[in-house]
Order: C-alpha cells, then sequence, then structure tokens
C-alpha cells in the first residue's frame, strides 16, 4: 500500500472550515484514499473515501487532485467535538489499512 | 445491534494466562479486520477475514496469538500465554465488502498484570 504524509497537528476556529491535507505520490491505479478519525479513548470512525472523483457525505467532503498525488479532506464548519486524530490511508482495499500518526486536529473556540 | 460490539470492553489478566476476546461485527457485513493499539501508538493490524477466503494472518505478532470466525459473524481473538507487551486496547472492525469504509467498535482494553 503507498505510503502517506500528514503534517502532525493543525489548528481550526470553531466554525470554520478544517482542510486537512494528505500526500500520497506513490499511489497506484486500483489504490483507494481513506480517511478515518480517533477522537480519545473511541475506536477508529470512517469518514469517506474516494478513487478518483471528489466525493461529500453527511460528515466531509474529499478533494482528489486530478494526479491523484494529494487529497484534502474538509470539515465545513468545525465544531469542538471535532477533535481528534485524522488518519489518510491509501489502500487497495479496506483491508490491512495502514493507520500512520495522522494529524492531530484542535479546535478552538 | 447497529455496530460492531466488543467484549468484554475490559479485561485484567495475570502474565501467562489465555485469554478470549470476542468481537460481533454488523449484520450482513462479510469482512472483518482485528487490529491493536498499545498507549500512546497507531493501529496495528493482526489479521482479516473475507467471507469463506483464508484469512489474511500477516499481523499477527507471534504464535501465540490466533483467530477464528464463525462463518459470517461473531469472531473470537486468543492470545495463549498472555505477556506484559500484549497489554493495549485491541480493535475489531468490519465491512460490506472489500472497498468500502470498516467500522470500527469501541475495543477490549486488556492489560496484563
Amino acid at each position: 500500500d503507498a505510503k502517506t504524509t500528514q503534517p502532525p497537528s493543525m489548528d481550526c476556529a470553531e466554525g470554520r472550515a478544517a482542510n486537512l491535507p494528505c500526500n500520497h505520490s506513490t499511489i497506484s491505479g486500483n489504490e483507494y484514499v481513506y480517511w478515518y478519525r480517533q477522537i480519545h479513548s473511541q475506536g477508529p470512525q470512517y469518514i469517506i473515501h474516494g478513487l478518483k472523483n471528489n466525493e461529500t457525505n453527511e460528515m466531509a467532503s474529499l478533494i482528489i487532485t486530478e494526479d491523484r498525488k494529494s487529497s484534502t479532506l474538509i470539515l465545513p464548519h468545525a465544531t469542538l467535538r471535532d477533535t481528534a486524530v485524522y488518519y489518510c490511508i491509501v489502500s487497495g482495499t479496506a483491508s490491512k489499512l495502514t493507520f500512520g500518526t495522522g494529524t492531530r486536529l484542535q479546535v478552538t473556540l | 445491534g447497529a455496530g460492531v460490539s466488543q467484549s468484554p470492553s475490559n479485561k485484567v489478566t495475570e502474565k501467562g494466562k489465555d485469554v478470549e476476546l470476542r468481537c460481533d461485527p454488523i449484520s450482513g457485513h462479510t469482512a472483518l479486520y482485528w487490529y491493536r493499539q498499545r498507549l500512546g501508538q497507531g493501529l496495528e493490524f493482526l489479521i482479516y477475514f473475507q467471507g469463506n477466503s483464508a484469512p489474511d494472518k500477516s499481523g499477527l505478532p507471534s504464535d501465540r496469538f490466533s483467530a477464528e470466525r464463525t462463518g459470517e459473524s461473531v469472531s473470537t481473538l486468543t492470545i495463549q500465554r498472555t505477556q506484559q507487551e500484549d497489554s493495549a486496547v485491541y480493535l475489531c472492525a468490519s465491512s460490506h465488502d472489500r472497498v468500502l469504509g470498516a467500522f470500527f467498535g469501541q475495543g477490549t482494553r486488556l492489560t496484563v498484570v
């Protein structure tokens, strides 16, 4: 599975959009981009995934560049409850999802 | 139930004892995964079941670890002769197929004393 690179931490003001970047320059054609988050002391939570096209659901939007070498997870109106570690994962299947160190997002008042 | 259920939620065991951890996946989910998360660290993949295919056991750290799954339902992770380094939160997840996102349970916190 391709390796991903994420900033270790980010801050976001409550009510503003949180844009979390992820680089995956070695992604191959059949690999998906998955985003999960883990709120302190809880199990990881699936957020969204995509292959080529941008995706949106009730939680977030996923923007994938045309060359697929990077993506951005967008939380349109961050709240304090969105404070978590966000993981960007690239995988050919949902098996063996390799969780790196992720981005610790701190949403502040 | 609506989500992945794991039991027990907490387990304290003495070094050298065997433990069994249980996972009830979301009904209809054919894929089931086990992960381990040590304190302050990331998730380590342990094992993956998909339907009737042979499980992917490539993440099991030693032969003291084993897992079984009954059809497309409950799974048990067994750790024999537990060691202190086995202390961690053991997380189970399930998904509808190999591509869709996985849904995690709340985990079993195992403490070996």
